[in-house]
């Protein structure tokens, strides 16, 4: 089955500095790259998505590339503040399969 | 914007209790999931369904059990709580159709004293 891995498990950055987090998947049929935030005591909501037939999509401070030879995708966030603060999961899925498959999850925390 | 919805929210109970956690999602998907989560640490996947009257265990074993009678409710049940069922519980649901995303529900906290 497909495998997620996701990099770092912390990461620490300083208001206004970008924060960038990695993750790498098996299944080089996966061709669905949800991004997750989860903000204290919430569940989580859904940031950005990519498809495979894409190599990036940016959304305003945050952006998310693709590079299907490598099997990796990561979400970058430029301008950090302090509510981006929160735990970040990825997750990959492929066509046939009926549910995601999650990372270990990120918990970025932006220092002001 | 998903509307799925969990209840209750916090919940201490005392060992050996039953307890529901009830998870209701007016979207019409047709998959649910409930995940188990300790406080920022990994998801896992309990049970799952694709429809009614169809239930699966998921990756992690879980001594809760799930129905699906209606479309919109997949409530999960602990016949028995113990300490070690103390976690957060995420209700998920996902539309038919391949590369879809799924939508989490706001979690229900279970402290079992």
């Amino acid at each position: 089955g497909e495998n997620v891995e996701q990099h770092p498990s912390t990461l620490s950055v300083q208001e206004g500095d970008s924060a960038v987090i990695k993750c790498t998947y098996s299944d080089s049929a996966s061709n669905y790259f949800p991004w997750y935030k989860q903000e204290l005591g919430k569940g989580p909501q859904l940031i950005i998505d990519i498809r495979s037939n894409v190599g990036e999509k940016k959304d305003q401070r945050i952006a998310v590339t693709l590079n299907k030879t490598a099997k990796h995708f990561s979400l970058h966030i430029t301008e950090t503040q302090p509510e981006d603060s929160a735990v970040y999961f990825c997750a990959a899925s492929k066509p046939s399969a009926r549910q995601l498959t999650f990372g270990s999850g990120t918990q970025l925390t932006v220092l002001p | 914007e998903a509307d799925i919805y969990q209840t209750p929210r916090y919940l201490v109970i005392g060992t050996g209790k039953k307890i529901t956690l009830e998870c209701s999602q007016t979207m019409g998907h047709d998959k649910m999931y409930w995940y188990q989560q300790d406080p920022g640490m990994e998801l896992h996947l309990i049970h799952y369904s694709y429809g009614v009257n169809s239930t699966e265990k998921g990756d992690l074993s879980s001594e809760s059990t799930v129905s699906r009678i209606r479309t919109e409710h997949f409530p999960l049940t602990l016949e028995s709580a113990r300490p070690s069922h103390t976690s957060q519980y995420l209700c998920a649901s996902r539309p038919t159709g391949t590369g879809n995303t799924i939508y989490f529900g706001e979690g229900s906290w279970l402290t079992v004293v």
